[in-house]
């Protein structure tokens, strides 16, 4: 079964807003967590990762939240542009194996 | 440049007959692995490699076999191909291993579309 639960599916905001991408896990063992970027045609690319022992990653546009409590952590994208129009996908990595959630696929309207 | 290379990009073959994906990259990376992406699954892992002649399974390890002889070349094999192995695959490689989990970045390549019909 799906290790890391992803959600939305997909969403749709319009340029300038906020995209909020949620993902949750249950395998307390997890202990790294990062976030791919794929457009289509292409191979997933690293956007940004955070580790358990931090609540709040930001790099540029992109925030990893984290609430270890809970077992959940987001992604937001601020500042929605065109070109961040993509599938993004968490994951979560233990013993040298990485879980992905289902993905999301982002349309920024322009 | 550095890169991860996967071939064929495109293949479609029938149920039974034998068939390798390669996979390089020319970043000598330890660590590589193979995941298939399908619609409302995401990526799921299918075998992972630590480093020459090291390697084990994944969450979706049946039907498929790999070998890692060189550090640079992780194929593949599917021996005997079935129509739910249609998909897409993609091979991966991270610089390396620290400690006991995996937080290096994984470079992805351009991904192998597979049919069997």
């Amino acid at each position: 079964q799906q290790q890391v639960k992803q959600s939305p599916q997909s969403l749709i905001v319009q340029k300038g807003g906020i995209s909020i991408i949620n993902c949750a896990y249950e395998n307390t063992a997890f202990d790294y967590f990062p976030w791919y970027q794929q457009f289509p045609g292409k191979g997933p690319a690293l956007l940004i990762a955070i580790r358990p022992d931090v609540s709040e990653k930001k790099e540029g546009r992109f925030t990893i939240s984290f609430n270890k409590s809970a077992k959940q952590f987001s992604l937001h994208i601020m500042d929605s542009q065109p070109g961040d129009s993509a599938t993004y996908f968490c994951a979560a990595s233990r013993d040298y194996k990485l879980s992905f959630g289902a993905g999301t696929t982002v349309t920024v309207r322009a | 440049e550095a890169q991860v290379t996967q071939n064929p990009r495109y293949l479609i073959t029938v149920t039974g007959k034998k068939l390798t994906v390669t996979c390089s990259q020319n970043m000598n990376h330890e660590y590589m692995s193979w995941y298939r992406q399908d619609p409302g699954l995401g990526l799921r892992q299918i075998y992972y490699s630590m480093n020459v002649e090291v390697t084990d399974k994944g969450d979706v390890p049946e039907g498929y076999k790999v070998s890692r002889k060189e550090k640079r070349n992780f194929p593949l094999i599917l021996e005997s191909p079935s129509p739910n192995q249609t998909s897409l695959y993609f091979c991966a490689s991270s610089l390396r291993v620290r400690g006991a989990s995996l937080n290096y970045e994984q470079y992805f390549g351009p991904g192998t579309r597979l049919t069997v019909t």
